[in-house]
């Protein structure tokens, strides 16, 4: 079945400076969604990239879809204490309405 | 009204009890989901419930029974459930028609099971 992994699993990052997750497909994907969980709480959805090398901004966050459309990016800037949680990518399997999350990258901020 | 409503948050239950988990949408959304998340791993996938009927069971032990009553509602029926099980399950909801739109998730209910 289709697999979805994430690197790193762990990001320690000093507040205000930038670090970039990375996600990877074993298979082609119609599309990949993005989420965010806070320590003790429960995914949130962020944005959703359709098209090949399509790139979206969500204030300090920016998402990019790979031109194969096998892998994305998420890149935060300036990063804050707010930024602290997991991150996961997620992709569709091609039959049925399935949702596999890759494994998440763990960010912890350094003020 | 934009969220999904996970009852109870807590949930402390013997192997040999019947419990139910509760979930509950008003957005029109007509596929659910139950996802297991175990400590510092993803959320899994167990089922799929689109127009209130089971699309996909991934492969989950029959002490886990899920119930769609109408399509605002989706339960989870536990039965004589293993301390393995314990976990945080997780109930989300999505459109079938928007290709936009990713799933919105409960707060889910934290289960121990002793």
């Amino acid at each position: 079945g289709q697999q979805v992994m994430q690197i790193p699993q762990y990001q320690h990052v000093q507040e205000g400076e930038d670090f970039t997750t990375y996600c990877n497909s074993s298979t082609t994907l119609s599309n990949i969604q993005w989420y965010k969980q806070r320590p003790g709480g429960h995914p949130v959805f962020l944005i959703q990239l359709v098209k090949s090398g399509e790139v979206k901004k969500q204030k300090r966050l920016t998402f990019q879809f790979g031109e194969a459309k096998k892998n994305s990016s998420l890149h935060i800037t300036a990063t804050q204490t707010t930024d602290v949680g997991t991150y996961f990518c997620a992709g569709p399997e091609a039959a049925g309405n399935k949702l596999t999350f890759g494994g998440g990258t763990r960010v912890l901020v350094k003020p | 009204d934009t969220e999904v409503t996970q009852t109870p948050k807590h949930l402390v239950m013997g192997m040999t009890n019947k419990k139910s988990l509760k979930c509950e949408q008003h957005m029109g959304h007509r596929a659910m989901y139950w996802y297991k998340q175990k400590a510092k791993k993803p959320p899994e996938l167990m089922f799929v419930y689109s127009y209130e009927k089971l699309s996909i069971n991934e492969s989950v032990p029959s002490r886990f029974s899920p119930e769609c009553p109408n399509s605002s509602l989706l339960n989870l029926h536990l039965h004589a459930l293993q301390p393995e099980d314990s976990a945080l399950y997780l109930c989300a909801s999505s459109p079938l028609d928007r290709m936009d739109y990713g799933y919105t998730f409960g707060s889910g209910t934290r289960l121990t099971v002793v």
